[in-house]
């Protein structure tokens, strides 16, 4: 079955730090992998996915297919970083049927 | 506000009482999904709809649960006779039709059943 895994589910950091979210998965065909952000009071919104290979707000994420990981990373945490993370793996072919991680909630003191 | 709305914010029932919950999605988008979220976990994935067409559901959705997107714009989401195990977030989300394109979420509609 397919599976999410962020092992931590609390992650604490000084500003300026560097960032690590894990993110393990299970899946053994071809996963598209997203993170998903939910700032304070704010909805459930995209951060970025592993197809575009691009660097959202200084994070990226790199799909190891032989370590079955999507790890999140920022070189200088900013406070306005703080905010719930969720992984996610689609494994449905052409629509959004999304498998989420239990979440990690970043908290960057200042 | 023009992205996904959901209405009612909160809900708050007795057990063995329906409830119906409902998701407008951003006007141009096909496909409209419902998830649902409990404390201290990720959403999980229950239905989706590409216009007023139900193409999934999850092992999840009991026979109580019920959804419906009659002319392919807003969506329900009916839950017959609540159970307290139901209380949770239920998240809807929508998107447009091509294979990976991103969704939006809504806030959410916030279920406790006493």
């Amino acid at each position: 079955a397919q599976r999410v895994t962020q092992p931590e589910k609390l992650l604490s950091v000084f500003k300026g730090a560097p960032v690590e979210l894990k993110c393990n998965y299970s899946y053994s065909g071809s996963p598209e992998l997203f993170w998903y952000v939910q700032y304070s009071r704010q909805r459930l919104q995209l951060l970025l996915r592993h197809i575009s290979r691009e660097s959202i707000k200084g994070f990226t994420a790199d799909l190891n297919k032989g370590e079955t990981s999507f790890h999140l990373k920022k070189p200088f945490a900013q406070e306005e970083d703080s905010a719930m993370y969720y992984c996610a793996l689609s494994f449905f072919q052409g629509a959004q049927k999304l498998v989420f991680g239990q979440g990690t909630r970043l908290t960057i003191n200042p | 506000d023009t992205g996904v709305s959901q209405d009612p914010r909160h809900k708050i029932t007795k057990r063995g009482q329906n409830v119906t919950f409902r998701c407008d999605p951003i006007s141009e988008h096909n496909r409209l999904y419902w998830y649902r979220q409990t404390l201290g976990q990720g959403p999980e994935f229950l239905t989706y709809f590409q216009n007023e067409a139900q193409l999934e559901k999850s092992r999840l959705l009991s026979d109580r649960f019920s959804a419906e997107r009659p002319k392919g714009s807003f969506s329900t989401l009916e839950i017959q006779r609540t159970e307290q195990g139901d209380s949770a977030m239920y998240l809807c989300a929508s998107s447009g039709i091509l294979g990976s394109e991103k969704l939006f979420f809504g806030s959410g509609t916030q279920l406790s059943v006493l």
